[in-house]
């Protein structure tokens, strides 16, 4: 099993300009999540979606779009992408369907972002 | 904001002794979970204990939790240089619907 596969791994973009990190899934997970990592400030969370057509916004959203395009996928789209979004763009999934019942994280290798 | 602090935020030990990080948090939780990451990779889950729980045991690790201070540690006994990572606790945000991480501890284990 690959467990949780995010596009690309690395990507280089100017300012203005516009892209979609990807993630996949193959556990059949309920939810799924994005978080961004910065050095010094740890983890935080941009978007989650707890079931498929569901998405709602965590800590730092501003500037970020997702789709959860079904179970399996949950992109997250930069439409003007600006210098404070580099950093590394972590993809989660978890068995969790409801609210207190967040369980064990998977996730993926994550996605090395530049903006210049 | 984060609802999980760790500290010490760097910690260097020699191969064999044991290593403990501390966890703190700011409301009531269901749950406490630690991960590991190495450098360049993503997280992994380690270990998650619940909050009826003091206790848990996972091999070379120990977590305790002390819901009466808001407070978790882990404990790495005879630490390894395979143990050099950074080390996160996570609890679930206000909704209960995600986990929230603190900023983490980068332990440095020398042989």
């Amino acid at each position: 099993n690959a467990g949780v596969t995010q596009t690309p791994k690395f990507q280089v973009l100017k300012t203005g300009q516009s892209m979609t990190l990807q993630c996949a899934q193959d556990m059949n997970h309920n939810s799924m999540y994005w978080y961004r990592q910065d050095p010094g400030m740890g983890l935080r969370l941009i978007y989650y979606s707890a079931s498929e057509g569901t998405t709602d916004k965590g800590e730092v959203p501003n500037g970020y779009n997702v789709s959860r395009l079904n179970k399996r996928e949950f992109s997250l789209r930069l439409e003007s992408a600006a210098p404070s979004q580099t950093s590394v763009y972590f993809c989660a999934s978890s068995e969790a369907s409801g609210a207190w019942d967040t369980g064990e994280l998977f996730f993926g290798e994550g996605s090395r972002l530049t903006v210049l | 904001s984060q609802q999980g602090e760790e500290d010490p935020q760097a910690l260097s030990i020699q191969e064999g002794e044991n290593a403990t990080m501390n966890c703190s948090y700011k409301t009531s939780i269901n749950n406490l979970q630690w991960y590991r990451q190495n450098s360049g990779r993503g997280l992994v889950h380690l270990i998650l204990i619940r909050s009826n729980e003091r206790e848990k045991h996972s091999g070379r690790l120990r977590v305790t939790l002390d819901t009466s201070k808001k407070s978790s540690s882990l404990l790495i006994t005879a630490s390894r240089a395979a143990d050099t990572a950074s080390y996160f606790c996570a609890t679930a945000n206000q909704a209960g619907t995600a986990l929230i991480f603190g900023k983490g501890t980068t332990l440095s284990v020398s042989s």
